[in-house]
């Protein structure tokens, strides 16, 4: 089946620092990615859609210059969350959707984020 | 937009006995529903699917309903064993855009 691979799993580090999560997409072509952030007990909160080689689509109160998205390719997409804070702590999960339509979302296994 | 509202948040069950998530979805044009099954610090993950040309979708001990004029669709989970315990979200696709349920906490009591 479709499988997403999403790195790192887990990372930890200071507050200022800058962090890359990448999300690959290993045996197709995901025209369309998209990234969620997901706290404790909640569901799937949709923070941008990234479809490759253009801008990124923000949802509402998702800071643009604080989570930047990069999908530069069909089977990449990153996402860099700029001078991180401890409130950025959370959990982080790509999907990559195929290029064929209704076609499902495959999600990577998160990347845990904490911030001292 | 869409509204897929999922009941209920938790559910137990004993062992052997079967368990039932419902969604409702508030958008006619939706015609695609997936289903995710999310285990504690994983990814979600893909466990059936249903287009609006089909009622019903079963997968061994999994099975989906859709009922489009009711504009709701169902999670049905026979002989449940303790690795089903886990959180499942539903979900209703609508010109490509996903739009998911709140969750539901499953634990299979032995």
């Amino acid at each position: 089946g479709a499988v997403v691979s999403q790195h790192p799993s887990w990372v930890i580090c200071k507050s200022g620092t800058s962090v890359k999560i990448e999300c690959r997409s290993l045996d197709f072509q995901a025209t369309t990615m998209f990234w969620y952030r997901q706290f404790p007990k909640q569901s799937l909160m949709l923070m941008a859609t990234s479809n490759e080689g253009s801008k990124a689509t923000y949802e509402q109160g998702v800071e643009k210059d604080k989570f930047l998205i990069n999908h530069a390719s069909l089977t990449l997409s990153t996402l860099t969350v700029t001078s991180a804070h401890p409130e950025d702590s959370s959990f982080y999960i790509c999907s990559a959707r195929d290029r064929a339509v209704n076609q499902p979302q495959h999600f990577g296994d998160g990347t845990r984020l904490s911030i001292l | 937009g869409e509204n897929v509202e999922q009941h209920p948040s938790t559910l137990s069950v004993q062992e052997g006995d079967s368990a039932v998530i419902k969604c409702t979805y508030s958008d006619s044009a939706s015609n695609y529903f997936p289903w995710y099954k999310q285990e504690l610090g994983k990814g979600p993950q893909l466990i059936i699917d249903i287009r609006s040309n089909v009622g019903e979708k079963k997968d061994q001990r999994i099975a989906v309903t859709l009922n489009k004029t009711a504009k709701h669709f169902s999670l049905h989970i026979t002989e449940t064993q303790p690795e089903d315990s886990a959180v499942y979200f539903c979900a209703a696709s609508i010109f490509h855009q996903f739009y998911f349920g709140t969750g539901t906490s499953l634990t299979v009591i032995p």
